[in-house]
C-alpha cells in the first residue's frame, strides 16, 4: 500500500530535550516536505527536499533541522524544543515538487512542556 | 501576511444541497491551485487542482473555479453528502516542475447536515 508513515504519532516532551520525528514513504517520490498545523494558521511549510542530500527552508524553519540521506526517509529534528513548537506536524511526499499531488502522513501531535 | 486566505472558518450545508468554499490569494505569481480535504486524526488528502490556464476543473461532484482577475477560487460540491464533512484547505503553488513551496489557507470546516 502506497503510504507515508510518521513516528511517533503522539509525543509529550519537555523544553530542551532533543527529539526526532521520523517520516518514511514507499512511493519512490523525489520530493518530501514537513508542515506544521496550528489553529487559524492552516499548514505552514517547515522544510522541504527536492531529492537526496538536497534540502531547503520553508516558511517557518527556525528551531528545526532535517536531513535526507535516503530517498525514502526525511526525519524532522528538534534540537532544543520549546513550547511554541507544540503543534501538529505532517510529513508529505510527491513525485516532483508541489505542483503534483502530495501524499500526507497521518500526523504527529507534539506537546512541549 | 497570509498570501492565501480562507475567510470562512466554518460552513454548514444541508445534505443534497450545494457547498461552496471560497479562497482568495494575493500573490499573482501563483499559477497552480489545489484543494485538500482533512478528516480528524488523519493527514490531508488531495481533492482537486487547477492550473491558471483554465478557469474550471471538474471531478465528479467536485468543481473548482478560478477567477484570475479577482485572485479568487472556489470549490463547489454538488450534491453535498454527510461524508464530505471535513476541513478543506486551499493551497497555491507554481506549475513549474521544480515548484518547491506550497502555501495553504487556514481551512474551512464543512459540516453537511443529514
Amino acid at each position: 500500500e502506497a503510504q507515508v508513515t510518521q513516528n511517533p504519532r503522539y509525543l509529550i516532551t519537555v523544553t530542551g530535550k532533543k527529539l526526532t520525528v521520523t517520516c518514511s514513504q514507499n512511493m519512490n517520490h523525489e520530493y518530501m516536505s514537513w508542515y506544521r498545523q496550528d489553529p487559524g494558521l492552516g499548514l505552514r511549510q517547515i522544510y522541504y527536499s527536492m531529492n537526496v542530500e538536497v534540502t531547503d527552508k520553508g516558511d517557518v524553519p527556525e528551531g528545526y533541522k532535517v536531513s535526507r540521506k535516503e530517498k525514502r526517509n526525511f526525519p524532522l529534528i528538534l534540537e532544543s524544543p520549546s513550547p511554541n513548537q507544540t503543534s501538529l506536524y505532517f510529513c508529505a511526499s510527491s513525485y516532483s515538487g508541489t505542483a503534483t499531488r502530495q501524499f500526507f502522513g497521518p500526523g504527529t501531535r507534539l506537546t512541549v512542556l | 501576511d497570509q498570501q492565501v486566505k480562507q475567510n470562512s472558518p466554518s460552513l454548514s450545508v444541508q445534505e443534497g444541497r450545494i457547498s461552496i468554499l471560497n479562497c482568495d490569494y494575493t500573490n499573482s505569481m501563483f499559477d497552480y491551485f489545489l484543494w485538500y480535504k482533512k478528516y480528524p486524526a488523519e493527514g490531508p488528502t488531495f481533492l482537486i487542482s487547477i492550473s491558471s490556464i483554465k478557469d474550471k476543473n471538474e471531478d465528479g461532484r467536485f468543481t473548482v473555479f478560478l477567477n484570475k482577475s479577482a485572485k479568487h477560487l472556489s470549490l463547489h460540491i454538488v450534491p453535498s453528502q454527510p461524508g464530505d464533512s471535513a476541513v478543506y484547505f486551499c493551497a497555491a503553488s507554481f506549475s513549474s516542475g521544480s515548484a518547491r513551496q506550497l502555501t495553504f489557507g487556514s481551512g474551512t470546516q464543512l459540516t453537511v447536515l443529514p
